[in-house]
């Protein structure tokens, strides 16, 4: 069992948006802006989409973004696109002696 | 453009130890300002943090896996390397090096070497 909880799957139509939430406690999520939300295609290495909660890294199109009220994170993704459709893993630093911990995953499908 | 590359066995025997090596290329582990970092992934499951190390050496386990978990620093070589040992089934996984910062951020990732654990 994960320590952030994710939907195991969402889906959407092309062109729509679409959010995934991630769900943790005080010690992570909650206490800290340093959410992170990663991509991954089948059989590839997950790639950073967003970090601390609502920030892009250099390369990462506009049409993703982070927020976080409370105890949860959630990444939207907005005029979807066919390749958008991957995993995707958010996680939280935290204060507990783990250090840094991830969500599930959660399966976008473009439909 | 900072690349890492995970070198080992594919195969190891049960009750062995896993032994992989990061090759890190565009970043100097010894300048410091990041933590160096191993994480897994069992097929079709999620991704586990198993542990990380700085350019000084000291090191940070995940708690499930301390007891048998070792990383370790060549800043001669540029690379990193992870020691798992007595290793079961359950320790079949694809597993990653990775670049992270203090909070938590996982800017660069190896491509992953995927380690299988049969006798």
């Amino acid at each position: 069992q994960s320590a952030l909880t994710q939907p195991a799957s969402v889906s959407g139509s092309p062109g729509q948006s679409i959010t995934i939430s991630c769900t943790g406690t005080s010690s992570d999520v909650g206490g800290y802006d340093y959410v992170s939300w990663y991509q991954q295609h089948p059989g590839k290495a997950p790639k950073l989409m967003i970090y601390d909660v609502n920030n892009r890294p250099s390369g990462v199109s506009n049409r993703f973004s982070g927020s976080k009220s409370g105890n949860t994170a959630s990444l939207t993704i907005s005029g979807l696109q066919a390749e958008d459709e991957a995993d995707y893993y958010c996680s939280s630093f935290t204060t507990t002696s783990i250090f840094v911990v991830f969500g599930g995953g959660t399966k976008l499908t473009v439909l | 453009q900072v690349q890492l590359q995970e070198s080992g066995p594919g195969l190891v025997k049960p009750s062995q130890t896993l032994s992989l090596t990061c090759t890190v290329s565009g970043a100097s582990i010894s300048s410091g300002g990041y933590y160096w970092s191993w994480i897994r992934q069992p097929a079709g499951k999620g991704l586990e943090w198993i542990g990380r190390i700085y350019t000084t050496g000291s090191t940070n386990y995940n708690p499930s896996l301390k007891s048998r978990v070792t990383i370790s620093v060549d800043t001669s070589k540029n690379q990193f390397s992870l020691k798992l040992s007595s290793v079961t089934a359950a320790d079949t996984a694809v597993y990653y090096c990775a670049r992270v910062t203090a909070t938590g951020i996982f800017g660069y990732w190896g491509q992953g070497t995927l380690v299988t654990v049969s006798s």
